[in-house]
């Protein structure tokens, strides 16, 4: 919420649907990530993209596929998600590794 | 797994009152971060500590870390209505060049009585 953005902040979508998921930080930032945030579990590093290269990729499933354009901007893009695929979805930067992460104020994602 | 977690799971004082929170890790860490969260938001970053690093303070807040223990305390003195949410700790693994992936807990939920 200091300077990432996410859009959309809640998004509803069938199995069969295609949607896009936007992050954007204005801090010069050279790291970005996407966490999945599910109710009871510690949140998850899904991707980590530093210097426009994907860095860290947690074993997630191929229905979900990250893209970062440039350093400012970062796309989770879903496909043929499952209802357990329904969770808040963080989007983050920080300057560097090892060191503190700003937090966006996710996208609320339910799938029917 | 490197592991954050965090003790207790929920946490109830009236205001006022301390808050003090642990958080125990499995690994050699670069450091040790507190996020807090409120309610289906963002996590905001509270404080970072290095793992050379034994005590560190920011305003109301107060952390230490135990690397023989494996461990890490968050003090909040003072509470307030305002300091009801989640709190997280994060741990980096040990890397030379530093490390991007942190490993969150499940979180303490704390509830400040006014």
């Amino acid at each position: 919420e200091t300077g990432v953005t996410q859009t959309p902040r809640h998004l509803v979508m069938g199995m069969t649907n295609k949607k896009s998921l936007k992050c954007e930080q204005h801090l010069g930032h050279n790291a970005m990530y996407w966490y999945k945030q599910s109710a009871k579990k510690p949140l998850e590093l899904m991707f980590v993209y530093s210097l426009e290269e994907r860095v860290e990729n947690n074993s997630v499933p191929s229905r979900f596929s990250p893209e970062c354009p440039n350093s400012s901007h970062l796309f989770l893009h879903l496909h043929t998600l499952q209802p357990e695929d329904s969770a808040l979805y963080l989007c983050a930067s920080s300057p560097s590794a090892s060191l503190e992460q700003f937090f966006g104020p996710g996208t609320r994602l339910t799938v029917l | 797994s490197q592991q954050g977690e965090e003790d207790p799971q929920a946490l109830s004082i009236q205001e006022g009152e301390n808050a003090t929170m642990n958080c125990s890790y499995k690994t050699s860490i670069n450091n040790l971060q507190w996020y807090r969260q409120n309610s289906g938001r963002g996590l905001v970053h509270l404080i970072l500590i290095r793992s050379n690093e034994r005590e560190k303070h920011s305003g109301r807040l107060r952390v230490t870390l135990d690397t023989s223990k494996k461990s890490s305390s968050l003090l909040i003195t003072a509470s307030r209505a305002a300091d009801t949410a989640s709190y997280f700790c994060a741990t980096d693994l040990f890397r030379e060049a530093g490390s991007y992936q942190l490993t969150f807990g499940k979180g303490t939920k704390l509830s400040v009585i006014p």
